[in-house]
């Protein structure tokens, strides 16, 4: 089965300073990513994904995750961070089987 | 409805109590999923239902655990005999369909004495 490895468990961040989050996993095959987030007392809810196509996707308020199969990877990006961004990230892989696995998360704290 | 559903918010239970956790998913959402999440972890898969059928149940974590959907749409988790380490928060998703994104419920936070 597949599994997903979040590098950063908590990151702090002035407003305004790029942010890139780290998301390997492992799984020969092909596989849909997700990153979800979870805002303070929210639900998770998709900020993007990537089923095929251009690796470069994007999400929603400005993030972009970008999909290496080289590397096994699903880094999330975005160039200038908000004080609204803090909330917990969770990078998620699916292997078309329904069996999601989820990361450990990480949590983003942007200092105003 | 709008989203996903999950009742009750919040649940204290005493140890050896048995309880029950409700899902009402998106409407015409095949996909059902269950996750358990303890503090700090990420969603842990639990199980799976495609319409009533449970096609996958790997992930519950003991007999203690049994999932149904008996009409295809409301999801019920029960547990028996609670134990404090069944304490987490359990997560209800659901979805149009195989590998598709997953769309989440506020969860059922279970706190057991």
């Amino acid at each position: 089965a597949q599994s997903v490895s979040q590098h950063n468990h908590h990151v702090i961040l002035s407003e305004a300073a790029s942010l890139e989050l780290g998301c390997n996993y492992s799984y020969g095959g092909t596989v849909n990513l997700f990153w979800y987030v979870q805002y303070p007392g929210q639900h998770l809810q998709l900020l993007l994904k990537y089923f095929s196509g251009d690796p470069l996707v994007k999400g929603i308020k400005g993030f972009e995750a970008e999909f290496i199969k080289s590397k096994f990877s699903f880094n999330l990006r975005k160039p200038s961070v908000q004080w609204s961004d803090t909330a917990e990230y969770f990078c998620a892989v699916n292997a078309y089987n329904n069996d999601m696995r989820f990361g450990a998360g990480t949590r983003l704290t942007v200092k105003p | 409805g709008a989203g996903v559903s999950q009742s009750p918010r919040y649940k204290v239970a005493k140890r050896g109590q048995d309880v029950a956790l409700r899902c009402d998913p998106i409407s015409g959402h095949v996909s059902l999923f269950w996750y358990q999440q303890a503090l700090g972890q990420g969603p842990e898969f639990l199980t799976y239902f495609q319409n009533e059928a449970q096609l996958d149940k790997s992930g519950l974590p003991s007999d203690r655990f049994f999932a149904e959907r008996p009409e295809g749409s409301v999801s019920t988790l029960k547990i028996q005999r609670t134990q404090q380490e069944d304490s987490a928060v359990y997560l209800c998703a659901c979805g149009p369909g195989v590998g598709e994104t997953q769309y989440f419920g506020p969860g059922t936070r279970l706190l057991v004495l």
